[in-house]
C-alpha cells in the first residue's frame, strides 16, 4: 500500500534561518507531488506541484522554493525565513491527471520566531 | 481569485441531526469535486467525491449533491456524530489539471 512520510512534525525557526522540509512517498511510482500551506481563513493554499523529477510548478510567488531530486521525494526550502512563513505545511501525492483524490501527509507546523 | 468558496467558516449541529456543508465554485471547467475532512494537527483525509456527470453520490452517512447550473455542491452528514467534528474542505479539479483547488474550509462542531 502507498504511504507518505513528512517530517518534522513541528519546527520552530528564527527569522532569517534556512528551511528544509522533506516528504517521501512509498508504494507508487511517478506520483504527482504537492506542497500546500494551511493558513487561517485561507484554507489549503497550493504552493508547488510536480508531475515528475525536476519538474516544479509554482503557484504563489513567495519566499519558498521546491525541488524533486528523486521520483518519490519532494523538498520544500527557504534560504531565509520570514515571520509570514509560519503555518501548517502539508505534502500530498496523487496519481494521474488530477481527477483523483490526493493523499496527504501528517503535516509540519512551522513557527518562525 | 478564490475559485472554490466555502462561505461558512463554522457550523454547529446537534448530535443526531443533519449537517449540511456548502461549497460554491466559479470555474466552469471544474468537472470533479471532492470533500476532505481534517482534524487538528493532521493531514486532510478524503471523504467522498462526485463527477459532474452525476448530481448525487452517497456513501454511508455522507451524501454529496452537485448543482452544476448553480455551480454549487453540498455535503450532507446524517446522522451527525461527535467524531464528525472537524474542518471540512471542498476541492475541485478537471481533466488534465494536475492539481486540486481547495476552499477555505468549514469547521463543523457536533454538540452532544
Amino acid at each position: 500500500s502507498q504511504t507518505i512520510h513528512q517530517w518534522p512534525a513541528t519546527l520552530v525557526q528564527p527569522v532569517g534561518s534556512p528551511l528544509s522540509l522533506e516528504c517521501t512517498v512509498e508504494g507508487t511510482s511517478n506520483p504527482n507531488l504537492y506542497w500546500y500551506r494551511q493558513a487561517a481563513g485561507r484554507g489549503l493554499q497550493l504552493l508547488f506541484y510536480s508531475v515528475g523529477i525536476g519538474q516544479i510548478s509554482s503557484e504563489v510567488p513567495q519566499n519558498l522554493s521546491a525541488s524533486r531530486p528523486q521520483d518519490r521525494q519532494f523538498i520544500l526550502s527557504s534560504k531565509k525565513l520570514l515571520l509570514s512563513d509560519s503555518g501548517f505545511y502539508l505534502c500530498a501525492w496523487s496519481v494521474g491527471t488530477g481527477r483523483t483524490e490526493a493523499f496527504f501527509g501528517q503535516g509540519t507546523r512551522l513557527t518562525v520566531v | 481569485d478564490q475559485q472554490v468558496k466555502q462561505n461558512s467558516p463554522s457550523l454547529s449541529v446537534q448530535e443526531g441531526r443533519i449537517s449540511i456543508l456548502n461549497c460554491d465554485y466559479t470555474n466552469s471547467m471544474f468537472d470533479y469535486f471532492l470533500w476532505y475532512k481534517k482534524y487538528p494537527a493532521e493531514g486532510p483525509t478524503f471523504l467522498i467525491s462526485i463527477s459532474s456527470i452525476k448530481d448525487k453520490n452517497e456513501d454511508g452517512r455522507f451524501t454529496v449533491f452537485l448543482n452544476k447550473s448553480a455551480k454549487h455542491l453540498s455535503l450532507h452528514i446524517v446522522p451527525s456524530q461527535p467524531g464528525d467534528s472537524a474542518v471540512y474542505f471542498c476541492a475541485a479539479t478537471f481533466q488534465g489539471a494536475q492539481k486540486l483547488v481547495f476552499g477555505q474550509g468549514t469547521r463543523l462542531t457536533i454538540n452532544p
